[in-house]
C-alpha cells in the first residue's frame, strides 16, 4: 500500500517568508510526528499527534512553528518568519499505536533551504 | 533529554561485527532502533520493550537491560548493506504517550 507521503519534496524561501509542509500518513494511523534533521545530524523531535489527544509539542523550537492534524489525517507543519537556522529536512512519520509499539514509518521528507 | 550513543563512528570490514550501545538517563518503556542511509528517510529495524527482551532476525539482534536504561544492537557477519547511520529511539516510561527521542547516531561504514 502507499507509505507517508510529504509535499513538496523541496522548498527553497527566502528569509522572513512563511512555508507550509504537509504529511499524508499512512491510511489508519492514528499517530504522527514530525521530526527535524539538519545536515548530519540526528532527529529532532518537534511535534505528535495522536487521536483526539491534544497534540504534544513539547519539541517546537519556537512560536514561529505550528502544525495541526485535519480529520486525523493529513498534517501540515508552518513555519512563520523562516530563519536561516531553519534550514533542514523535515520528516514525517506515522504509526499504529498499542501497548505492544509499533514502527514508526518516515515519510521521504521535505528539504528546506532558507536563503 | 537525548540518549547517548557510542560509538560515534565505526568502520569495519565485511564479515566483521559490531556493537552498537544506547544509553539514557531516563526510565525507559522501549527502545527503538532505525537504520538511516545517506539521503533517505529511517527505516525500522526492531523494538524492544521492557523487561530485558532480546530480538533479532538473521544477523541483526538486540538487547534492553531496563535497570541500565540501556539498549545495545549486534550487528554480526557485517555485510555491505550493512552501511549507514543507525539511531535508537527511546520511549520515557512515564509520559503515557509513544513519543520517541532519538540518539546522536552511529555512523557505520563497511568496506569491502
Amino acid at each position: 500500500g502507499a507509505g507517508v507521503s510529504q509535499s513538496p519534496s523541496n522548498k527553497v524561501t527566502e528569509k522572513g517568508k512563511d512555508v507550509e509542509l504537509r504529511c499524508d500518513p499512512i491510511s489508519g494511523h492514528t499517530a504522527l510526528y514530525w521530526y527535524r534533521q539538519s545536515l548530519g545530524q540526528g532527529l529532532e523531535f518537534l511535534i505528535y499527534f495522536q487521536g483526539n489527544s491534544a497534540p504534544d509539542k513539547s519539541g517546537l523550537p519556537s512560536d514561529r512553528f505550528s502544525a495541526e492534524r485535519t480529520g486525523g489525517s493529513v498534517s501540515t507543519l508552518t513555519i512563520q518568519r523562516t530563519q536561516q537556522e531553519d534550514s533542514a529536512v523535515y520528516l514525517c512519520a506515522s504509526s499504529l499505536v498499542g501497548p505492544q509499539r509499533y514502527e514508526q514509518y518516515f515519510g521521504p521528507g521535505t528539504r528546506l533551504t532558507v536563503t | 533529554q537525548q540518549p547517548v550513543q557510542s560509538p560515534q563512528a565505526v568502520i569495519l570490514r565485511e564479515g566483521e561485527d559490531a556493537v552498537i550501545n544506547c544509553s539514557s538517563s531516563k526510565a525507559l518503556y522501549s527502545v527503538h532502533w532505525y537504520r538511516q542511509k545517506h539521503g533517505e528517510a529511517p527505516v525500522f529495524l526492531m523494538i524492544l520493550l521492557k523487561g530485558g527482551e532480546q530480538k533479532g532476525h538473521e544477523k541483526i539482534s538486540a538487547s534492553f537491560n531496563e535497570k541500565k536504561q540501556q539498549s545495545s544492537l549486534y550487528l554480526t557477519a557485517s555485510q555491505l548493506s550493512y552501511s549507514g547511520t543507525y539511531f535508537c529511539g527511546t520511549e520515557e516510561s512515564n509520559f503515557g504517550n509513544e513519543k520517541l527521542t532519538f540518539g546522536t547516531g552511529t555512523r557505520l561504514t563497511i568496506i569491502p
